[in-house]
């Protein structure tokens, strides 16, 4: 089946602590991005990618970083986490310029 | 500063009748826009999708409709089924900015079609 796989789902974590949330996409997709979605502020781009080693930032990168080291892959790093990165975060792919994403499931970050 | 806006959020219809949701850009710089749908406790789903060349697009029971002028779309479903209950994203990039990877997204409107 054609997905884009985020881990994990939920995620409970202390300030400072960093984190990893990954995301693998079965579909040979080159773009993948990241986004966030916070109540009252729809989705939120955080970086994307247009290949393997190629990424940019979205329009709320701080506090993050993403590398592409394999086409499949595109995993979120928090490397010191605060509170007001608690949100949903979703991982997304596409094939090419002007096809629409496909997201995945979603995962819940609590940071305390 | 919100480039892409969705200023009702939220609308009710009933089942068999037409939903139009509303879009409005300010960045006269975006020139594809795509609408999504997302269920709760999934991610967004990829709906329909307009260039800035034409004004219209149809998909099944799906119609965007672009006005550049006024910076106005707006996604039509016709007939409304209680299925379509979902939040619907607006969202539009730039072949100037990222290259249509970069993609801003509106801020939802909770689509509840009663049956």
């Amino acid at each position: 089946e054609a997905q884009v796989t985020q881990n994990p789902r939920y995620l409970i974590t202390v300030t400072g602590k960093k984190l990893t949330v990954t995301c693998s996409q079965n579909m040979n997709h080159e773009y993948m991005s990241w986004y966030r979605q916070d109540p009252g502020l729809g989705l939120r781009q955080i970086y994307y990618s247009m290949n393997v080693e190629v990424t940019d930032k979205g329009d709320v990168p701080e506090g993050y970083k993403v590398s592409r080291k394999e086409k499949r892959n595109f995993p979120l790093i928090l490397e010191s986490p605060s509170p007001n990165q608690t949100s949903l975060y979703f991982c997304a792919s596409s094939p090419g310029q002007v096809y629409g994403y496909t997201f995945g499931s979603g995962t819940r970050l609590t940071v305390v | 500063d919100q480039q892409v806006k969705q200023n009702s959020p939220s609308l009710s219809v009933q089942e068999g009748r037409i939903s139009i949701l509303n879009c409005d850009y300010t960045n006269s710089m975006f020139d594809y826009f795509l609408w999504y749908k997302k269920y709760p406790a999934e991610g967004p789903t990829f709906l329909i999708s307009i260039s800035s060349i034409k004004d219209k697009n149809e998909d099944g029971r799906f119609t965007v409709f672009l006005n550049k002028s006024a910076k106005h779309l707006s996604l039509h479903i016709v007939p409304s089924q209680p299925g379509d209950s979902a939040v619907y994203f607006c969202a539009a990039a730039s072949a100037y900015s990222g290259g249509y990877q970069k993609v801003t997204f509106g801020t939802g409107t909770k689509l509840q079609v009663i049956p």
